[in-house]
């Protein structure tokens, strides 16, 4: 079955320092994969949406990468901050038959400590 | 602010009974997403719409149901509510129709007593 795997324990990081989280798929070919930010108690944030012929982008702090070999897309927040605390979710497009659908990952969640 | 409003923020209600949770999108985006977000299942996709027309089902029951209007506001109506519909419910809008960049509202949480 077609499944999307984030980290299910939390990562907790010291500002400063870099955050990589982690995105695997099985059982699709995604032309292109979202990260979105979520708060507790407020809808999804988007981030970044990388396509399958780019390996990598980026926006200000944020970096993902996109390794279709793999099935794994990396997210990366450089010198964090605490503000940077939330949960992290993976989306990817399932267009399998006529029914073409987001599906998302569980979600990871990062503690920047100070 | 994603520009997208949803009311009610919170509703309570008993087992049994109807909802009808409102969504309004960003201006000028036609695409309309609904998900149901619970603690042990995350965000599932329930139904998207595009101008009007149904275009994805997700994992919605029977007993939920949507439309978007001509002013592409959309309603998603759950009725004969049990206890496992209680969760987040939000909408989202893009400007496209292939599932990019979406914008998402605040969220009604809904709590079936």
């Amino acid at each position: 079955s077609q499944k999307i795997e984030q980290n299910s324990e939390a990562l907790n990081i010291q500002e400063g320092k870099t955050a990589t989280l982690t995105c695997n798929y099985t059982n699709y070919s995604p032309a292109y994969l979202q990260w979105y930010r979520q708060d507790p108690g407020r809808g999804p944030v988007f981030l970044l949406l990388i396509r399958e012929n780019e390996k990598e982008k980026r926006k200000e702090r944020l970096k993902v990468t996109f390794d279709t070999t793999l099935k794994q897309s990396l997210f990366h927040i450089t010198a964090s901050q605490p503000a940077d605390s939330a949960t992290y979710l993976c989306a990817l497009v399932d267009d399998a038959g006529n029914n073409r659908k987001l599906i998302w990952g569980l979600g990871t969640s990062l503690a920047v400590n100070p | 602010d994603s520009g997208v409003t949803q009311t009610p923020k919170h509703l309570i209600t008993a087992t049994g009974q109807r909802v009808t949770l409102r969504c309004s999108p960003r201006s000028g985006d036609l695409s309309v997403y609904w998900y149901q977000q619970s603690l042990d299942q995350g965000l599932q996709f329930l139904i998207h719409y595009y101008n009007g027309e149904e275009r994805a089902k997700g994992n919605i029951l029977e007993r939920f149901s949507a439309q978007q209007f001509p002013d592409l506001h959309s309603e998603l109506n759950l009725s004969s509510l049990e206890l496992g519909d209680s969760a987040l419910y939000f909408c989202a809008s893009s400007g496209t129709r292939n599932y990019n960049e979406q914008f998402f509202g605040p969220g009604t949480r809904l709590t079936v007593l």
